[in-house]
């Protein structure tokens, strides 16, 4: 049962353009919701994450919005630059569960000049 | 060390054979995670410890798959009878704490790559 539905798969946007990725989920009990990044051959690396009592949360080019009643969050790179050339999950976990994440299954990034 | 360090980076076996992945956490994280990553996908949870203990076990597919955490710190993920399903990224995390996630941050090794020919 895939939990957590992400799209695209892959996305290509040029230098300086808005990069926009988004999930959905199905579980209601879903309280946590970060943002990994990954490059080849490396491990994911937290992004940024957001909880349900706020709709947006920004750091630097990297927002997440979050709509609690659509079950989806979506994640926004501003500026994109060719080094944010990697891939991305999104992810969620459950109270009293750690950090026991359900990923997505990535969306693949590219930056192009 | 610097980070979670997992060795061997990369592992080639038979069918049938036995392997042991070892994960070294992040001094002083008292959670470790093990997640397994397919070509192509996110990372999908196995295994948590919380100190010495398992705390969660439940995302292990079957009973060829053994993790042990003896002292606390460094751990073992033991695959049994490997199969060629099997073959996939093995990673490993850690955290300073496992009753919250948002205080938990989750910070991975590189992972090893395990092939089952």
């Amino acid at each position: 049962q895939q939990q957590v539905k992400q799209s695209p798969q892959s996305l290509i946007v040029q230098k300086g353009g808005i990069s926009i990725i988004n999930c959905a989920y199905e579980n209601t009990a879903f309280d946590y919701f970060p943002w990994y990044q990954q490059f080849p051959g490396k491990g994911p690396a937290l992004l940024i994450a957001i909880r349900p009592d706020v709709s947006e949360k920004k750091e630097g080019r990297f927002t997440i919005s979050f709509n609690k009643s659509a079950k989806q969050f979506s994640l926004h790179i501003m500026d994109s630059q060719p080094g944010d050339s990697a891939t991305y999950f999104c992810a969620a976990s459950s109270p009293g569960t750690a950090s026991k994440l359900t990923f997505g299954t990535g969306t693949r990034l590219q930056v192009t000049l | 060390g610097a980070g979670v360090s997992q060795t061997p980076s990369n592992k080639v076996t038979e069918k049938g054979k036995y392997v042991e992945l070892r994960c070294d956490p992040i001094s002083g994280h008292t959670a470790l995670y093990w997640y397994r990553q397919s070509l192509g996908q996110g990372p999908e949870f196995l295994i948590y410890f919380q100190g010495t203990g398992a705390a969660d076990d439940s995302g292990l597919p079957n009973d060829r798959f053994f993790a042990v955490r003896p002292e606390g710190s460094v751990s073992t993920l033991k695959i049994q009878r490997t199969e060629r399903g099997d073959s996939a990224v093995y990673l490993c995390a850690s955290s300073f704490a496992g009753g919250s996630p948002t205080t938990g941050e989750l910070f991975f090794g590189e992972g090893s790559r395990l092939t089952v020919l």
